[in-house]
């Protein structure tokens, strides 16, 4: 299975953009690229995923590089809401829908 | 739409005992997922369930099972509670399974400690 590096930790103020780095060098032809986010005392929350283009939905942007073996998150206004952990995930497209995590990144976001 | 839904929302056990957790998927879901995440990690995979039968599992010993019901619910098993099983336990819910399968919702878990 595909390995991703993330930091630990980020900070952010409130009502700007946050770019949460992802680092996946092996990953392979047929691997996505999931973010989901945790907020506290909840479970996990599908944010985005893409394959070789970059994505926008209402939650958040993702760019990947185009060699694909990085890619970044974006929010463009972060709000106190989004503080959380975020993983980056990749995920192939076999049979299961097993989500690989890693220890993620611990955004806070300052008022 | 109801979302998720665990059950019970938190239980105690103590070492040797046997647990079993429930989950409902969003209505129409055919897929069913069991992560364990313990204390300042992230989920671990445990088991998919689509159509009924078992799709894929994770590093878990036997004494993990899982079924999944005509309704799509799913129950997940845990025999001879070690210490170590101390975890949140996380379903999450897809229509569908591989390829085909983008998005998954995710419940609140249930929150099982072992003494």
């Amino acid at each position: 299975d595909a390995k991703t590096t993330q930091p630990n930790s980020m900070e952010s103020n409130e009502e700007e953009p946050v770019h949460l780095p992802c680092n996946h060098s092996t990953i392979s032809g047929t691997d996505y690229i999931h973010w989901y986010r945790q907020l506290p005392s909840q479970g996990p929350e599908y944010v985005i995923h893409g394959l070789t283009s970059n994505v926008n939905n209402r939650m958040a942007s993702l760019a990947i590089a185009e060699d694909r073996k990085s890619s970044t998150l974006i929010l463009h206004r972060a709000t106190l809401r989004d503080a959380a952990v975020y993983y980056c995930i990749l995920r192939d497209g076999g049979a299961t829908n097993k989500l690989i995590f890693g220890t993620g990144t611990l955004l806070a976001v300052q008022p | 739409d109801a979302g998720v839904t665990q059950s019970p929302t938190h239980l105690i056990k103590t070492r040797g005992q046997h647990v079993t957790l429930r989950c409902s998927p969003i209505s129409g879901h055919k897929s069913v997922s069991w992560y364990q995440q313990v204390l300042g990690q992230g989920p671990q995979f445990i088991f998919q369930y689509y159509e009924k039968e078992e799709r894929g599992r994770g590093n878990f010993p036997d004494r993990f099972s899982a079924r999944q019901f005509p309704n799509y619910s799913s129950e997940l098993n845990v025999n001879a509670l070690l210490l170590g099983d101390s975890a949140l336990y996380l379903c999450a819910s897809s229509y569908n399974r591989g390829w085909f399968s983008n998005e998954q919702f995710f419940g609140p878990g249930t929150r099982l400690t072992v003494l």
